[in-house]
């Protein structure tokens, strides 16, 4: 089935280390998005990419990276300089006119 | 900036009850509304609004937009438990493809009791 798939589910993180979020897609869409979700602030945009080898800062890209090598592919890396990364984050992607669809997430948490 | 506040933050009903959702929004250049439904894991997209006074209609849930005072709600009658989840409102933002950047509200929580 086609859809969009993220890992892994759950993810820890030491102090002073990067972690990267998977985020695959088998749906042909061109633009994909990653998004934070903290309780009581709903979705919040952390970047995105409306074709490979492009992408562009969202609301929130400080101490966050990402790369577009495949259509397919669009890896979320989480740096140390991102001083508060405990959250839910969510991948999605579009194509054309139609609603973005959603993975369904990673739990990030500092140990 | 686009801004988009939904309420109630929390609502706590029984089933059979009917529900009503609010979405305000603020944006340059608007395009659309989009109401997705949240339980736990992925948003699952239920409706797109883009003309003022239309209903759109998928079983017990509807929507409308007002552009003129720029809101929409979300209904929900004979609610049942498996309507319990975070229900997000959200509006394409200025610069971005139709279905682009999302700005999103806070989300509303609700919870059906049986």
């Amino acid at each position: 089935d086609g859809g969009i798939t993220q890992s892994p589910k759950y993810l820890f993180r030491k102090e002073g280390q990067n972690v990267t979020l998977s985020c695959e897609q088998n749906l042909n869409h061109d633009a994909m998005y990653w998004y934070r979700q903290d309780p009581g602030q709903g979705l919040r945009l952390i970047y995105y990419s409306q074709i490979v080898n492009d992408f562009q800062k969202g609301d929130i890209a400080e101490g966050y990276s990402v790369s577009r090598e495949k259509k397919e592919s669009f890896p979320l890396t989480v740096t140390s300089a991102q001083k508060n990364p405990t959250a839910f984050y969510l991948c999605a992607s579009s194509t054309g006119d139609q609603p973005q669809h959603f993975g369904d997430g990673t739990r990030l948490s500092i140990l | 900036e686009d801004k988009v506040v939904q309420s109630p933050l929390s609502l706590v009903v029984h089933e059979g009850d009917t529900v009503t959702l609010n979405c305000s929004y603020e944006v340059t250049n608007f395009r659309s509304l989009l109401w997705y439904k949240q339980e736990k894991k992925a948003p699952t997209f239920l409706f797109m609004l883009t003309s003022s006074g239309i209903e759109k209609k998928s079983g017990r849930l509807s929507s409308i937009l007002d552009k003129k005072e720029l809101f929409s709600i979300l209904n929900i009658t004979a609610t049942q438990t498996g309507d319990s989840a975070v229900y997000l409102c959200a509006v394409p933002n200025a610069g971005g493809t139709s279905y682009g950047k999302l700005t999103f509200g806070q989300g509303t929580i609700l919870t059906v009791h049986p």
